[in-house]
């Protein structure tokens, strides 16, 4: 099965500074790769995803980067707010509905 | 907008008790799962369902079951419960592909903390 290692478990940063999670996976038939933002007692939400077919994704603030051949993708947030402070996830799947989550990043970001 | 709702949000029991925990989902999808939640170990797959009376073994389904009679609504059962099952359990449903999703998107429930004594 899919087996998605997340680094690192844990991220400082001040605030306006950059932030980069990396993910890997195993699977080469992986094409989907969701990353979730859960902030402090609440429910994961998703923020953004990419799929396989595409090597970069941005939202405002934040971008996905694939690099398939790797076997890895990375989560960048740039000029980072304390609001960005949350324990972040990437997930892999391959088509199905069951992705296969990695162990977590908690960001702190310090004002 | 997709509402997950959990039927606690903290739980305590007792060791050897059977304990439900509950959810239920608005948006008629087809595909729930739950979860839990570790420090350290993310998020774990239990048990999913991609339709009624469906039921799939995840990654850790020892000591829980499940039940879903209902479309909208999944329940985990844990049979006898133990010390190790303390723990936050997340539910979460999505929307098959084949009917029209455009994504794996996964909607959360809010979660259960449960505290097994």
């Amino acid at each position: 099965g899919e087996n998605v290692e997340q680094h690192p478990s844990t991220l400082s940063v001040q605030e306006g500074d950059s932030a980069v999670i990396k993910c890997t996976y195993s699977d080469s038939a992986s094409n989907y790769f969701p990353w979730y933002k859960q902030e402090l007692g609440k429910r994961p939400q998703l923020i953004i995803d990419i799929r396989s077919n595409v090597g970069e994704k941005k939202d405002q603030r934040i971008a996905v980067t694939l690099n398939k051949t790797a076997k890895h993708f990375s989560l960048h947030i740039t000029e980072t707010q304390p609001e960005d402070s949350a324990v972040y996830f990437c997930a892999a799947s391959r088509g199905s509905y069951i992705p296969t989550f990695g162990r977590g990043t908690s960001l702190i970001v310090h004002p | 907008d997709v509402k997950v709702t959990q039927s606690s949000r903290y739980l305590v029991k007792r060791t050897g008790e059977k304990v439900f925990l509950e959810c239920v989902q608005d948006m008629d999808h087809e595909n729930m799962f739950w979860y839990r939640q570790d420090p350290g170990l993310g998020l774990r797959l239990i048990y999913f369902s991609y339709d009624v009376k469906m039921k799939e073994k995840g990654d850790i389904p020892e000591g829980y079951s499940v039940s879903r009679e209902k479309k909208e609504r999944f329940s985990l059962i844990l049979e006898s419960a133990s010390t190790n099952q303390t723990s936050m359990y997340l539910c979460a449903s999505s929307f098959p592909l084949l009917q029209g999703a455009t994504n794996e998107k996964l909607f959360f429930g809010s979660g259960t903390q449960l505290s097994v004594l």
